[in-house]
């Protein structure tokens, strides 16, 4: 079956950037979602990405995706101490919004003042 | 911002027990989803529900999981007979439009399922 793997933990300090990395294995995933959990919160969309993109770039917000090695990031630019959280990378192999989206254990990000 | 609201936070039951986790989506969506994470394990999704039916199932939602939109507001996930391995975060979501239109999914946050 399809998997997502991400690394557990992050630590970078205010102001460095982060990257965030993940890969998954269904090359028939249609959209590659990144998610952000704050303590006690649900599940936001942070971005997404279609796979015939390479790139896309939201404000602070960098998503690489190299589909060749299965491989997508997330680069936060200027990281601030209220991005700690946990990072999510989700697909969906049919696309769309939550049809059966395949999580990975997500990133833990911790912003050292 | 809309969000969706889910009740109770934490619940905790008796091992065969029956428990029923109630979630409010956003007023005006259509498509409802529950997610759950083991302690330590990744997300999974358990059922997509679409226009009074299931649209999809994992294979974790067997006999003893169903839902319900028992009105036009709330959307609830029942377990029959609960088990220790049912403990779990439950994740509750919906969205306006359907699966192949990459509509934004939230997510509620989560009621904290404690089987003893």
């Amino acid at each position: 079956g399809e998997d997502v793997e991400q690394s557990l933990f992050l630590s970078v300090r205010e102001g460095d950037s982060s990257v965030i990395n993940c890969t998954y294995t269904d090359s028939s995933s249609t959209y590659l979602y990144w998610y952000k959990q704050e303590p006690g919160a649900g599940l936001q969309l942070l971005t997404y990405i279609f796979s015939n993109m390479d790139m896309k770039q939201d404000q602070r917000l960098t998503v690489l995706l190299n589909k060749k090695d299965k491989h997508l990031s997330l680069r936060i630019a200027d990281t601030q101490t209220g991005d700690s959280a946990i990072y999510f990378c989700a697909e969906s192999p049919r696309g769309g919004a939550g049809n059966m989206l395949t999580f990975g254990g997500g990133t833990r990000l911790m912003v050292k003042p | 911002e809309p969000e969706v609201t889910q009740t109770p936070s934490h619940q905790v039951t008796q091992m065969g027990q029956e428990v029923i986790l109630r979630c409010v989506p956003i007023s005006n969506h259509l498509y409802f989803y529950w997610y759950r994470q083991i302690l330590g394990q990744k997300v999974e999704f358990l059922v997509s529900f679409y226009n009074n039916e299931i649209s999809e199932k994992s294979e974790i939602f067997d006999d003893q999981f169903s839902v319900e939109r028992p009105d036009g507001s709330n959307f609830t996930l029942k377990i029959r007979s609960t088990k220790l391995e049912d403990s779990a975060m439950y994740f509750c979501a919906s969205s306006n439009r359907g699966p192949s239109t990459n509509e934004k999914l939230f997510f509620g946050s989560g009621t904290q399922l404690s089987v003893l």
